[in-house]
Formats: C-alpha cells, structure tokens, sequence
C-alpha cells in the first residue's frame, strides 16, 4: 500500500512551458484534491474531486487544469506556466461521505512535488 | 471566503517546555484538524476532532474544539527536538449540500523550533 504518490519531486519550468503533475492512489478513495503551499499562506485549494467523472474549483483555479478518468489518478495541468505558479504542490485523497451529509474522512497527503517558473 | 488565523506564526521553545498554539475562524466549522509537517513531507495528521467542546489527547498532544465551532488550540506537553516542523490548522465544513463539499482551509502554519 503506497499510498498517495505525487511525481516529479522537483520540476523547473520556463515561463509559458506546460507540464503535468501526477498523482495517484491506491486506498480506492473517492475524495481527491490538490493543494498549492506558498510561505506564510498555509495550503490553498486549487481543485478537488470527488469520484471519478467529477471535478470541482477551489481557491485558486485560475491557470490549473484537472482530470479524473480513475479512481485512482488525478493529474494536475498547467497550462502555460507563470513565475506566480512556483510553489510546493501537494495532492491529498480520502473516503467521501455522499448523500445526505457530504463531507470527507481523514485526508492523506502525497510528499509534494517543488515546482519553480522560471 | 472563510479564513482561519493561525497564532503564533512561529515559537522557539527550550527542549521540556510546553508548546501552545490555536487558530479562529470567521465561520463555523463542524471538524477540526491539526496537521504537521516536516521538512520535504506532506502534512501529516495529529488530531482530529468532531464535536463542539470536544477534547482529544494523542500522546503528549492535546487539542480542543471550541464551544463556538470557530476556534481550537493545539497544546504539545514537554515538547522534544523531533516536535520541530510547522504545525497547521484546518477547519472542514460537514454540509448537508453539496457546496464546499470536502474542502479543508487551512491556517498559515505555526513552525515549532525546539532547542535541545
């Protein structure tokens, strides 16, 4: 059980560049999110799913793009990179409680992936 | 949007000595979390706690949920050098809708140095 998994570790990117962060699962959790962590702000949201098929914004949306074709990944684009996106990225996973009540159960984090734009 | 504060921003304690640190928010949340992070990790969950008035102990940790669901504090008794990192706050609505479902917000951090 690997838990949650987030490749690269470490990127640098030229500005206007495109990449994709990987994130995958293997406890079949539902719930799946990624956060941005800037000094000094605590973790942003930046978009979250809730099973696959199903996507939502966060916080900060604007420039990132996400998937969910499988439980299990949740990749994380962007699109035409910017010195504003340099950050420490993380994905986290849960079970979701649906139906009447909605809400999640413990989140697991991934170790990060340390993005610079350069 | 909702906020929470984080106090204090950072605490450079002597090795034996108790730590103590809490965050507000300025809306209701239904579950409380406290994270902690070292170096190069993800966050990492202490505590968390679900119910108003609500006191929980793990190991030398101890947290609270507040009576008014907008605020908690984290305490660490005879704090130890592996306590050094930043410890977070995070507040979850449990919702009967499916607006904010899951999301966790997040307060700035406290980063704990412990002096041997």
């Amino acid at each position: 059980n690997a838990g949650v998994t987030q490749t690269p570790k470490f990127q640098v990117l030229k500005t206007g560049q495109s990449m994709t962060l990987q994130c995958a699962q293997d406890m079949n959790h539902e719930y799946m999110s990624w956060y941005r962590q800037d000094p000094g702000m605590g973790l942003r949201l930046i978009h979250y799913s809730v099973g696959a098929g199903i996507t939502d914004q966060g916080e900060v949306p604007n420039g990132y793009n996400v998937s969910r074709s499988t439980t299990e990944d949740f990749p994380l684009r962007l699109l035409s990179a910017a010195p504003s996106q340099t950050s420490v990225y993380f994905c986290a996973s849960s079970y979701f409680w649906g139906g009447g009540f909605t809400g999640t159960d413990t989140q697991y984090f991934g170790p990060g992936t340390r993005l610079t734009v350069l | 949007g909702q906020q929470l504060n984080q106090s204090p921003q950072s605490m450079f304690i002597q090795e034996g000595e108790d730590v103590s640190m809490n965050c507000t928010s300025s809306s209701i949340f239904n579950t409380w979390l406290w994270y902690k992070q070292d170096p190069g990790e993800g966050p990492v969950l202490l505590i968390a706690l679900y119910k108003a008035g609500e006191l929980t102990s793990n190991g030398r940790l101890t947290a609270q949920f507040g009576i008014t669901r907008k605020d908690s504090f984290l305490n660490i008794s005879a704090s130890i050098p592996s306590d050094v990192g930043i410890y977070f706050c995070a507040g979850q609505e449990v919702t009967v809708h499916s607006s904010n479902t899951g999301k966790l917000i997040f307060g700035q951090g406290t980063t704990l140095q412990v002096k041997p």
